[in-house]
Order: C-alpha cells, then structure tokens, then sequence
C-alpha cells in the first residue's frame, strides 16, 4: 500500500457512537499526525504522536502508533454531527531533511444525527 | 487567532496561460509550503520553502512551477503554462521553527483549467 493509506475510506455512524480510523505508512517516521478537513477547506491539525510513542490523548480523541506495523489508528469517542469531516494521517519522512507532509487518502466520516 | 490566508478561493483559466496563486501565511512563521489535491485524491506535496529558497521539492514541481515570496508577507505559487490536469485545489501551509513539523494550512484556492 501507499504511504499513508487511511481505510476505511467511509464511515458513517450515529452521533454519539464511537468512530476508529486507520492508516498506514511505509517508511520511518519521525512523527505521525492526523489532520482533519471539513468540506472545501484546509486541513486542521489534529493530533501528533512521536515515533517514540504508543499512545495519546487529547479530548475526545485517541491516536495510537504501531511502528513495527507501521500503522495508527486514530478513535473519535461520543462523536457529534460537527465530527463529520475527512480525516488525514499525514507522515515525515525520517531519513534526510525532508519536511513536506505525506497525506494519506483519508477517511471520509458522516455523523449521522 | 491567526491564519494562513490564501487567494483567490477560486481561479478559471484558459489552458496554456500562467496562473499565481496567492497566500500569506502566519506572520511569525518561517517555513512556507504548497501542496495540491486533486478533485477525490489525496493531498499531495508540492514544495517547501525556507530562507528565501526552496527546501525541498517532489516531483510534481516541475519547471512550469516557480515559488517566491516577493516581500515579508506573502508566499506565491507561480504555475506558467496550465496544463488541464494542473485543476486541483491548492493549500498553502507555514509553521514555526521545531522539529514537531505541524502545518497550519490555509482553506485552499480551487483552480480550474479549462
């Protein structure tokens, strides 16, 4: 797969249940980040996790990492209907100075009411 | 709260004209980006942009694409020749000095080659 590939593609659920994404990369990372984008705008950070890392918080949301399997998953507890979004994993590269972001496709979640 | 800005939010062109697009990012910050998503795909990277020259480029950024920041507040996207698969939306990030690399982007210019 592709760097970055967040499955499912789509999800849909009602408001207040509990939504997991998932991605995975494939090469080192010094970082992961998961970034959201609400229909025709630009991308919000979310919540970055260190390469060091296996799992944070920050609200309601919970990233967790897996380097051996070079993959997170990023969960959205007690979702409301603002929550719909695409939601991006975005890595960087480790090797080198590289800095630009590498974005997965995302998933697209729908919250339903 | 402060923000990237970018303009146009949308820009129609004819094929084969030049297009700049325009942004001005976060005033405290010092590294500048373009990334593009076509229409249903994902965000992809174009170009960095430190110290008055580009850091790092993908392929994407041929030679028809040229950045520049032409004073202390703005960041430009200069495309010279629009191909009709140059239509995408275009972000424009900046962040602050640090390892962490989180990038506040701005809503986007959506470019249509016709």
């Amino acid at each position: 797969s592709q760097q970055g590939e967040e499955d499912p593609q789509a999800l849909s659920i009602q408001e207040g249940e509990n939504a997991t994404m998932n991605c995975s990369y494939k090469t080192s990372i010094n970082n992961l980040q998961w970034y959201r984008q609400n229909s025709g705008r630009g991308l919000v950070h979310l919540i970055l996790i260190r390469s060091n890392e296996r799992e944070k918080h920050s609200g309601r949301l919970r990233v967790t990492l897996d380097t051996s399997k070079k993959s997170s998953s990023l969960l959205i507890t007690a979702s409301r209907a603002a929550d719909t979004a695409s939601y991006f994993c975005a890595s960087m590269y480790s090797g080198g100075g590289a800095d630009g972001l590498t974005f997965g496709k995302g998933t697209h979640l729908i919250i339903q009411p | 709260e402060p923000e990237v800005t970018q303009t146009p939010s949308h820009q129609v062109t004819q094929m084969g004209q030049e297009v700049i697009l325009r942004c001005v990012p976060i005033s405290n910050h010092l590294y500048f980006y373009w990334y593009r998503q076509i229409l249903g795909q994902k965000v992809e990277f174009l170009v960095s942009f430190y110290n008055n020259e580009i850091s790092e480029k993908s392929e994407i950024f041929d030679d028809q694409f040229s950045v520049e920041r032409p004073d202390g507040s703005n960041f430009t996207l200069k495309i010279r020749s629009t191909k009709l698969e140059d239509s995408a939306m275009y972000f424009c990030a900046s962040r602050v000095r640090g390892p962490q690399n989180i990038q506040y982007f701005g809503a986007g210019t959506r470019l249509s080659v016709l």
